[in-house]
């Protein structure tokens, strides 16, 4: 059974589409994340949400909308992609906040690449 | 957030144990320290965290110093399958459960 689950795997676009990326936990957990990593490998945090609620918000471009339809699933939508958006995109999923005593678990990862 | 230093790269031996050193000065009281590995094209994988005592599972030992300024963790016998990045994050309720990733150590296990 896997924990938390992104689709699709692989994604592959031109400039300036609108695409959207999907996340799903099936842990019962309160809390999602999504997180970015680059070419250089450098992983960093773009939104949280905590019983679908924003947490977080990383000066992420607004190109990037997260959605939260209920606490199993936080997809991102992205606008008018660019070149600089090229990269792994990692959904993950916590118990809750509370007191920061909770692991994340994280899916596989999008790879998404702009033509 | 909490900066952390790791050494960039080590090597081990299968079937001995690898230790991964973390410098973590700036550590906040409520601040626990996690452990998380990537292993190439996967998912950020969970470890191991404590917040002040050392903590062992199935994985992995960690051990806090008593001051909380370091940590090590500790995979008691290598295998081919433990080579990844592994990174040191100190997190808790303070920075909303955000995990800042650094640059790791890259552990690679020899056979």
């Amino acid at each position: 059974d896997t924990a938390v689950s992104q689709t699709p795997k692989y994604l592959v676009t031109q400039m300036g589409n609108d695409k959207s990326i999907k996340c799903e936990q099936n842990l019962g957990h309160d809390t999602m994340y999504w997180y970015k990593q680059d070419s250089k490998k450098f992983l960093k945090i773009m939104f949280s949400y905590n019983n679908k609620e924003l947490i977080i918000n990383e000066t992420v471009p607004n190109r990037f909308s997260p959605k939260s339809p209920d606490k199993a699933h936080l997809n991102l939508h992205i606008n008018s992609l660019e070149l600089g958006d090229s990269a792994v995109y990692f959904c993950a999923s916590s118990q809750d906040l509370g007191d920061g005593n909770q692991p994340q678990h994280f899916g596989d990862g999008t790879r998404l690449s702009i033509l | 957030d909490a900066k952390t230093t790791q050494p960039p790269s080590m090597d081990c031996a299968e079937g001995r144990a690898a230790n991964l050193p973390c410098n973590h000065s700036t550590i906040s009281g409520n601040e626990y320290v996690y452990w998380y590995r990537q292993i190439h094209s996967q998912g950020p994988q969970y470890i191991i965290h404590g917040l002040k005592n050392n903590e062992t599972n199935e994985m992995a030992s960690l051990i806090i110093t008593e001051d909380r300024k370091s940590s090590t963790l500790i995979l008691p016998h290598a295998t081919l399958r433990d080579t990844a990045v592994y990174y040191c994050i100190p997190s808790g309720w303070i920075s909303y459960g955000k995990l800042t990733f650094g640059q790791g150590t890259i552990l690679t296990v020899h056979p």
